[in-house]
């Protein structure tokens, strides 16, 4: 069973449209990340939130904005994205701050590609 | 920041034998030593951790061995299946990262029938 639940699975989009990745968890956890995933690579960090504030942004282009409007939910706006921004994106969560960072519950990914 | 190497990037075993994959990290504050398991389009999952106060654990087939004066910790897998075959990533934590973690590059774990 996912306890991190991502929507959409699958997304398609063109370099001017505008979406959204959706990231729920019920665990009570109180840190939620952000990261891209290409092939045959690691996944590589990109936001975190910290009970509900933005805590780590890896210099991630403006294009890219998270939110997190509760505990239990996590958002990634995109908009005006390139072909190389084509990835998996997967949401995580832990415990907490600290040492309550790990260990991670990854959801399924949202799989992005750009047009 | 943290240094995290993996070796080797494949690996390919008949089924029934064990495998071994090493990471190397470079924090001497790291704590957390923690192994992901990721199938092909899946997520990653943790298969097994270990605490820095500790030297070694096993959970039925597999087992992770740490050695922090060396700074290297290990995966252990024993009697391979097929359904093993994923890529199994490390991914230390440091308190100089405010305890995220640093994820290898992965290896990737062929269990030929």
């Amino acid at each position: 069973d996912t306890e991190v639940t991502q929507t959409p699975k699958h997304l398609v989009m063109g370099m001017t449209n505008k979406k959204s990745l959706k990231c729920e968890q019920h665990m009570g956890h109180r840190a939620m990340y952000w990261y891209k995933q290409k092939a045959k690579k690691p996944p590589e960090l990109m936001f975190v939130y910290s009970y509900e504030k933005l805590s780590i942004n890896e210099s991630v282009p403006s294009r890219f904005s998270p939110e997190c409007p509760n505990s239990s939910l996590l958002n990634l706006h995109l908009h005006a994205l390139q072909p190389e921004d084509s990835a998996l994106y997967l949401c995580a969560s832990s415990p907490g701050r600290g040492v309550g960072n790990q260990p991670q519950h990854f959801g399924d990914g949202t799989r992005l590609s750009i047009l | 920041g943290e240094n995290v190497e993996q070796h080797p990037s494949t690996l390919s075993v008949q089924e029934g034998d064990s495998a071994v994959i090493k990471c190397t990290y470079s924090d001497s504050a790291s704590n957390y030593f923690p192994w992901y398991k990721q199938e092909l389009g899946k997520r990653p999952q943790l298969i097994i951790d270990i605490r820095s106060n500790v030297g070694e654990k096993k959970d039925q087939r597999i087992a992770v061995t740490l050695n922090k004066t060396a700074k290297h910790f290990s995966l252990h897998i024993t009697e391979t299946q097929p359904e093993d075959s994923a890529v199994y990533f490390c991914a230390p934590d440091s308190i100089r990262r405010s305890y995220i973690p640093t994820f290898g590059r992965g290896t990737s774990l062929i269990v030929h029938p």
